[in-house]
């Protein structure tokens, strides 16, 4: 059971917008930042967004991000095949019982 | 750029203690604002974060598993780290290593990560 929650699949079509929901507790996403990550099959997670919304270099505008209160949303538009991949949201937890770094489940996008 | 690989065998007994290393390259260990952390992923399931440290050795490590995790640092030869102790089959994953940013307390993420590296526990 993870402490953040992410829907487990979402999918859209090709050139569709789809958004990836992460919701948690004031212990975490509501007083942390949050990142993203995208995990591509059979390869090493991969950073797609930091503090909130702020992407990487060479990570296309595509990609977004934003948080409000206890829960964050990784926005993915102009869908493309190459994007099916899992995703995960992680912040840092100060709770006694999960305090240090926590991660969502991970949600697999599925491009039709 | 900064490039991760972890290294370490790839099959540890039930009981036994499993350990990695990850070498740094392209970038120094020491470098300020930067920790380096462990994180596992179990076969078809999601990121576990196992513990970070710091070049002074200062470390952070998940309260689910801190009674069994040791990491250190070598800034000699830039790199860190993972001791798992009294493993099971519950601890066979991939096992990655990542710099951890953080920037201020509540400000973290990991960039890059190393490949990866399967670790299975069995007899």
């Amino acid at each position: 059971q993870s402490v953040l929650t992410q829907p487990p699949s979402v999918s859209a079509a090709p050139g569709q917008k789809v958004t990836i929901s992460c919701s948690g507790s004031s212990s975490n996403i509501g007083n942390n930042y949050v990142s993203w990550y995208q995990q591509l099959p059979g390869t090493a997670p991969k950073l797609l967004i930091y503090e909130n919304n702020k992407r990487p270099s060479g990570i296309p505008d595509r990609f977004s991000g934003s948080k409000s209160g206890t829960s964050a949303t990784l926005g993915i538009t102009g869908l493309q095949t190459g994007d099916e991949a899992d995703y995960y949201c992680g912040t840092w937890d100060s709770s006694l019982s999960a305090g240090g770094v926590v991660f969502g489940g991970g949600t697999k996008l599925t491009v039709l | 750029q900064l490039q991760l690989q972890e290294s370490g065998p790839g099959l540890v007994k039930p009981s036994e203690t499993l350990s990695l290393t990850c070498t740094v390259s392209g970038g120094s260990i020491s470098s300020s604002s930067y920790y380096w952390g462990w994180i596992r992923q179990p076969p078809g399931k999601g990121l576990e974060w196992i513990g970070s440290i710091y070049y002074s050795g200062s470390t952070y490590y998940n309260p689910s598993l801190k009674s069994r995790v040791t990491i250190s640092v070598d800034t000699s030869k830039n790199q860190f780290s993972l001791k798992l102790s009294s493993v099971t089959a519950a601890d066979t994953a991939v096992y990655y290593c990542a710099r951890h940013v953080r920037a201020v307390a509540d400000n973290n993420w990991f960039d890059p990560w190393g490949q990866g590296t399967l670790v299975t526990v069995s007899s």
